[in-house]
């Protein structure tokens, strides 16, 4: 399995302001994701980043809405640009591993969109 | 149509019962399955993967149909740490992009 922290866990922003969430995985990774969660649903899949390449986004999400950083094979961060309170949502990021490819989720970042 | 189709429940049952979910997925070139677990306020955690020939993991047991791309969750002598939301999540190969159900609502009561 993998250990996966997020900083923050919470956060309550003004709109039209970013946010840079953090995601430590304790061992070195190939591709890490990153998921929204809006209230009541289930998990949408923003992009895949891996390390040394640009990210790879979902149809619906854009890289300036969403930039991705991916500097090393342990770290990974996620910015909310210009939000909007349609974007007040839990932010999950995941690590895959293992022979069978499992993803593995951080403890989520909620944020709250005024 | 959604991807992955699952029926949201709740599915309120006694301690000690069996329940079963159902999920349907639409890309027949899926090569992958699980079911994770979703605690209210946490991530998902995976519970099992579902194979072919199907498995089972203590209560739990997980079947594949892939002509009628179908999977299913068999939960037996339900406890109140079961409750939970069950999250059906495919595959579909590529870069490895998983696919969640809305998930599953289970509510188990005393």
């Amino acid at each position: 399995s993998a250990v996966i922290s997020q900083k923050p866990s919470r956060d309550i922003c003004q709109r039209g302001t970013s946010l840079t969430i953090q995601c430590q995985v304790d061992s070195q990774v190939t591709m890490m994701f990153w998921y929204r969660q809006q209230p009541g649903q289930s998990l949408t899949l923003i992009a895949t980043a891996n390390q040394g390449s640009e990210a790879t986004y979902e149809s619906g999400f854009v890289i300036d809405k969403f930039p991705i950083s991916r500097p090393n094979l342990t770290f990974s961060t996620l910015t909310v640009s210009n939000m909007s309170p349609e974007d007040s949502s839990i932010y999950l990021c995941s690590v895959e591993k293992g022979i069978q490819e499992t993803q593995y989720f951080g403890p989520g970042t909620r944020l709250l969109v005024l | 149509r959604k991807e992955v189709e699952q029926d949201p429940g709740p599915f309120n049952v006694p301690e000690g019962a069996t329940v079963a979910f159902n999920c349907t997925y639409s890309n027949s070139a899926s090569q992958s399955f699980f079911w994770y677990r979703q605690d209210c306020r946490k991530e998902p955690k995976l519970l099992m993967s579902v194979y072919s020939s199907g498995n089972e993991d203590g209560r739990f047991t997980a079947q594949l149909n892939r002509a009628s791309q179908y999977i299913s969750l068999l939960i037996r002598d339900s406890k109140l740490s079961d409750s939970a939301t069950y999250l059906c999540v495919v595959n579909t190969g590529g870069y490895n992009k998983l696919i969640f159900g809305a998930g599953t609502r289970l509510a188990v009561h005393p």
